[in-house]
């Protein structure tokens, strides 16, 4: 248990679903952030949240909707997703502004769009 | 343009010292170098950071040579628990956790 929550560990979705992704955080950290890892693929960051405002937005396709309602909890809505969406969601959060850098992660959300 | 090399994959037995290596030849003077891991199917892990100085911690140390091109990370006595992918990653301390890329580092596995 690494302080970062993720629900629900596997999640299987049609492509016409609506689903959610979340994570909780349970480290008082500021930031939060989503990040996708595809097969045999590097971490690629998707979103990140600093103090619940949103900073960053790496041309995440739209059918990947985030919302943090609170420096302490964070959401990932998806719809109408493709096959090659299929990965690992991984969670992490920060204390911003401590300088150290150092992301704590949850242990992702793994998901297969049929 | 990647800013640190790591060997794709290595090999250590149970019970010895782990030793992975990574350069890192265009460091700037501000910019420390992290290594984190991420056991298979799990979120990566921090492990350990530094500047200048070799760093120990309760997971490894962590020696940078003198002139601060490359660096070693040390597991003195490795379980097969630490078989991982290892990243070595560079960036100025404070420059937004963000900012930290997860190459392909180095996939360790260790033998019983």
């Amino acid at each position: 248990e690494t302080g970062v929550t993720q629900t629900p560990r596997h999640l299987v979705m049609g492509m016409t679903n609506k689903k959610s992704l979340k994570c909780e955080q349970h480290l008082g950290h500021n930031a939060m952030y989503w990040y996708k890892q595809s097969a045999k693929k590097p971490l690629e960051l998707m979103f990140v949240y600093n103090f619940k405002e949103q900073t960053e937005n790496n041309s995440v396709p739209s059918r990947f909707s985030p919302e943090c309602p609170n420096s302490s909890h964070l959401f990932l809505h998806l719809h109408t997703l493709q096959p090659e969406d299929s990965a690992l969601y991984l969670c992490a959060s920060s204390q911003e502004g401590s300088g150290a850098n150092v992301l704590t992660f949850g242990a992702g959300s793994r998901l297969t769009v049929l | 343009d990647a800013k640190t090399t790591q060997p794709t994959s290595m090999d250590c037995a149970e019970g010895r010292a782990a030793n992975l290596p990574c350069n890192h030849s265009t460091i700037s003077g501000n910019e420390y170098v992290y290594w984190y891991r991420q056991i298979h199917s799990q979120g990566p892990q921090y492990i350990i950071h530094g500047l200048k100085n070799n760093e120990t911690n309760e997971m490894a140390s962590l020696i940078i040579t003198e002139d601060r091109k490359s660096s070693t990370l040390i597991l003195p006595h490795a379980t097969l628990r630490d078989t991982a992918v290892y990243y070595c990653i560079v960036l100025p301390l404070g420059g937004g956790s963000e900012k930290l890329v997860f190459g392909k580092g180095t996939k360790l596995t260790v033998n019983p």
